[in-house]
């Protein structure tokens, strides 16, 4: 069956550059939601979208920010990158707001020197 | 949201069930207890849900107290491959007025040993 892809799955950057992470949900599905997990820690939520609006806001700081495109993938942008940035980013997608069955992605690790 | 305490790491031994508790004592009619697993470093996999009644899949058996103040998982004959983070996780579902997104606490690390 096919899964949640995230791009790219490793990526590094340095100090204020900026990073554009991409999710493709399960086909069908129409809610995307965005984690952060930083090292040694429990992930957290960022954001998530349902049917292209945002339907939730977490703990994203300014500088991130983020969209679902009308096919229903989802990209991350990351501008004037910290080394406290550094983390796993993991997507995962529902069909329809409020669900909890949520399925994830392999993740994209960013690195930030 | 309801807060759920889970003990901070168990053993297993490979073949034998693997009961991982989980208080939620400030649970809500609505709410549902959701497990999610965590291996190392990969997204983390939906296991079961319930609310009130017991519920058993092809990867495990929730056990719901009746006052709902409790839940065990089981995994009735644990893997190597079953050593991961285990989360347990209160929320409401569909039409329940909260939105979606998942609240991770610390969970438990289960290691199953040879």
């Amino acid at each position: 069956a096919a899964g949640v892809i995230q791009s790219p799955r490793h990526l590094i950057k340095e100090k204020r550059e900026t990073a554009t992470l991409k999710c493709y949900p399960i086909p069908r599905h129409d809610t995307v939601y965005w984690y952060q997990q930083g090292p040694g820690q429990d992930p957290q939520f960022l954001i998530s979208f349902y049917e292209k609006m945002q339907s939730d806001k977490g703990s994203i700081p300014d500088r991130f920010s983020a969209q679902q495109f009308s096919d229903y993938h989802s990209e991350l942008n990351m501008s004037s990158l910290e080394l406290g940035d550094s983390a796993l980013y993991f997507c995962a997608s529902t069909q329809g707001a409020g669900t909890n069955i949520q399925y994830f992605g392999a993740g994209t690790r960013l690195s930030v020197l | 949201d309801a807060k759920t305490t889970q003990p901070t790491s168990m053993d297993c031994a490979e073949g034998r069930a693997a009961n991982l508790p989980c208080n939620h004592s400030t649970i809500s009619g609505n709410e549902y207890v959701y497990w999610y697993r965590q291996i190392h470093s990969q997204g983390p996999q939906y296991i079961i849900h319930g609310l009130k009644n017991n519920e058993t899949n092809e990867m495990a058996s929730l056990i719901i107290t009746e006052d709902r103040k409790s839940s065990t998982l089981i995994l009735p004959h644990a893997t190597l491959r079953d050593t991961a983070v285990y989360y347990c996780i209160v929320r409401v579902t569909i039409g329940g007025g909260s939105q979606g997104n998942l609240i991770f606490g610390k969970g438990t690390k289960l290691s199953v040993k040879p």
